[in-house]
């Protein structure tokens, strides 16, 4: 089975700080995604990557960057966090193509 | 950015009910899929579609994907308290890769 593992299930910064959500996954997988879930809203893309030190810009980037350095692991930062971005983030991996996204448990971020 | 409209938002159906949920959307998707969360969980696949008309059957859950690719609906059949969650419906692009979510539909079955 996919295993997509996301550091923190529960997470509490202040306003100001930078933050870092970790993901890491198991399967190899080329394509990885950063998520944030609303209620009301759906989930919606923050940034993806393709590969390795590949990103792309998602729908709602503002405020947020990436990093993938290795294959496994793919990092979304906060600069500098803000109380907007109180949310659930899911991070999710996939091989390629048409195959299905599998995603971590979420992380629950509030800022304060 | 295409737009996935997914109704309705909330339903809550006794035990033994049928059900539909439906996804609409003005743009054409390559395939659709279905995915189900579960609080403190991420959304787990359920089914994707790929071609116009098809119909897909998970137990008591059918899945169609519209004839021009552009909607597609849930049918739960007799529904079960463990049907309870969040289903969130997800196009493909025909370019790229990317996933574009629905609002979702939380759907709670009273025994």
């Amino acid at each position: 089975d996919v295993k997509v593992t996301q550091s923190s299930r529960y997470l509490v910064k202040r306003t100001g700080e930078k933050v870092f959500l970790e993901c890491v996954q198991d399967m190899d997988h080329e394509n990885m995604f950063w998520y944030r879930q609303d209620p009301g809203l759906g989930l919606r893309l923050i940034y993806f990557s393709y590969d390795v030190k590949m990103k792309e810009k998602g729908d709602i980037p503002e405020g947020y960057s990436v990093s993938r350095e290795k294959k496994e692991r793919f990092s979304l930062i906060l600069e500098s966090a803000s109380t907007n971005q109180t949310s659930m983030y899911l991070c999710a991996s996939r091989r390629g193509g048409q195959q299905p996204q599998h995603f971590g448990d979420g992380t629950r971020l509030s800022i304060l | 950015t295409q737009l996935l409209e997914q109704s309705p938002q909330f339903l809550s159906i006794q035990e033994g009910e049928n059900l539909t949920v439906y996804c609409n959307s003005s743009s054409v998707f390559s395939s659709l899929q279905w995915y189900r969360q579960e609080p403190g969980e991420g959304p787990v696949l359920l089914v994707t579609v790929v071609t116009g008309g098809e119909v897909k059957k998970l137990k008591r859950l059918t899945f169609q994907f519209g004839d021009a690719r552009k909607d597609s609906s849930l049918h739960i059949t007799a529904a079960q308290p463990g049907d309870t969650g969040l289903y969130l419906c997800a196009g493909k692009e025909t370019s790229g890769s990317r996933l574009t979510f629905g609002e979702g539909t939380q759907l709670t079955v009273n025994p």
